[in-house]
């Protein structure tokens, strides 16, 4: 079974430019996640989306940041205009369902470098 | 105040030992524990994860206990192989209107030949 699927691996960008970052879940898995992690740190979550409702964004900075999960499957995650700041991995992972218990997949993520 | 905190933040041990990383956390409601290892540049994977009513968990040589009343939990490891080599992060989840993942900084640890 494939896991959580993620591209790119790697992108460099100089800042004010946009970016953009897919996330393919495990084939039926209702729950996706995308987190934010900076070096040293733990993932912070960016958003949450139920299917294709974003059920928690709060922490999503949303001058900069939007993301969409079109027809409750893959994701998109973009970020216009880029700062220097934004420099981290940004990780996706996906859920059964949206149970506390349910074990979280993680992709192997992104790294952003904005120059 | 929700918080996890870790330690030790980081760890050195010789192959074959034996070694215990400890979590801390004030998060309340209490919903459940996580454990994750994370090896560097990939994403976390999950180790074990535990209710108020599970003391102990283990997943081979992963052992993880959970005291709900002092809020403590640990993950032993037995017999290190060179492979442990990564980041370990305790997640908790609160339950009802705190129902959010806390996630802890990680205890990094290094298995030496």
């Amino acid at each position: 079974e494939a896991g959580v699927v993620q591209s790119p691996r790697y992108k460099i960008i100089e800042k004010k430019q946009p970016v953009a970052f897919w996330c393919n879940p495990i084939s039926g898995h209702n729950t996706l996640y995308w987190y934010r992690q900076n070096l040293g740190q733990g993932p912070e979550l960016l958003i949450r989306y139920e299917n294709e409702e974003a059920v928690d964004d709060s922490q999503l900075p949303k001058d900069r940041f939007s993301a969409e999960r079109l027809k409750g499957v893959d994701s998109t995650l973009k970020i216009q205009p880029a700062e220097l700041g934004d420099s981290a991995v940004y990780l996706c992972a996906s859920s059964l369902a949206i149970y506390t218990t349910d074990t979280q997949y993680f992709g192997p993520g992104t790294r952003l470098t904005v120059l | 105040k929700n918080q996890v905190e870790q330690s030790p933040q980081s760890l050195i041990i010789l192959e074959g030992k034996n070694c215990t990383l400890q979590c801390n956390y004030t998060v309340s409601p209490f919903s459940n524990l996580r454990w994750y290892k994370q090896d560097t540049g990939r994403g976390p994977v999950s180790l074990t994860i535990m209710t108020f009513s599970e003391n102990t968990k283990s997943n081979g040589r992963y052992t993880a206990t959970l005291d709900a009343d002092t809020k403590q939990s640990s993950l032993h490891i037995t017999a290190s192989q060179l492979s442990d080599s990564a980041s370990y992060i305790c997640v908790v989840s609160g339950a009802g209107n705190n129902r959010k993942l806390i996630w802890g900084l990680g205890t990094s640890l290094a298995v030496n030949p």
